[in-house]
């Protein structure tokens, strides 16, 4: 019972290029999310997605990109990396309603240089 | 911006004390939920709340949601070592896919 699981757990990047963060339940859910957290800012969403095949922009989305190809699959891209997305990133799942609670990966701790 | 205020932002107790923390909004919500966090892994669900002036209790813990339905505080009593975490707080609003956190009060018990 895996739950969600967030691939890499750790990555460092120059600055300028491009990765690629995996996000994988096994819940069935609907609902998926990728939120950064910065020290003293809290969990910030930064895309968002309903269902296969739709995505949604949440609080801070410049500079990414998302991808929800399968539903149990959200990929989160960034394709030029810079210092300020140095960041934890954590993906979550909720099923049919996010008043019920999320469950979160354990997240992907992004550096870039 | 910050939707969801909390506070304090930081609480260090010694073992055997009593702690709140406190969640403030301007805004109504449909429902309130309490997560813990521990150093490098990501949150995990304590409770939801739903109706306004509703009280929860999980052993130790006790969640409860104010009567106007913007703001909510949590209780320790008796804390441990265990309890150590950041403890966070997020609001759903009604006809909305998703919540919004607040920065998070970093709670220390002492040995």
């Amino acid at each position: 019972n895996a739950g969600v699981t967030q691939t890499p757990k750790f990555r460092v990047l120059k600055t300028g290029q491009s990765m690629t963060l995996l996000c994988a339940q096994d819940m069935n859910h609907e609902y998926m999310y990728w939120y950064r957290q910065d020290p003293g800012m809290g969990l910030r969403l930064i895309h968002y997605s309903v269902g296969e095949g739709t995505t949604a922009k949440g609080e801070v989305p410049d500079g990414y990109n998302v991808s929800r190809l399968k539903k149990q699959n959200f990929l989160l891209g960034l394709e030029s990396a810079a210092p300020s997305q140095t960041s934890v990133y954590f993906c979550a799942s909720s099923d049919d309603s996010p008043h019920y609670g999320y469950t979160f990966g354990s997240g992907t701790r992004l550096t870039v240089v | 911006t910050q939707l969801l205020e909390q506070s304090p932002q930081f609480l260090s107790i010694q073992e055997g004390e009593n702690l709140t923390v406190y969640c403030n909004s301007s805004s109504v919500f449909s429902s309130l939920q309490w997560y813990r966090q521990e150093p490098g892994e990501g949150p995990v669900l304590l409770v939801t709340v739903v109706t306004g002036g509703e009280v929860k209790k999980l052993k130790r813990l006790t969640f409860q949601f104010g009567d106007a339905r913007k703001d909510s505080s949590l209780h320790i009593t008796a804390a441990q070592p265990g309890d150590t975490g950041l403890y966070l707080c997020a609001g759903a609003y009604y006809s909305d896919y998703k919540l919004s956190f607040g920065a998070g009060t970093t709670v220390t018990v002492r040995a």
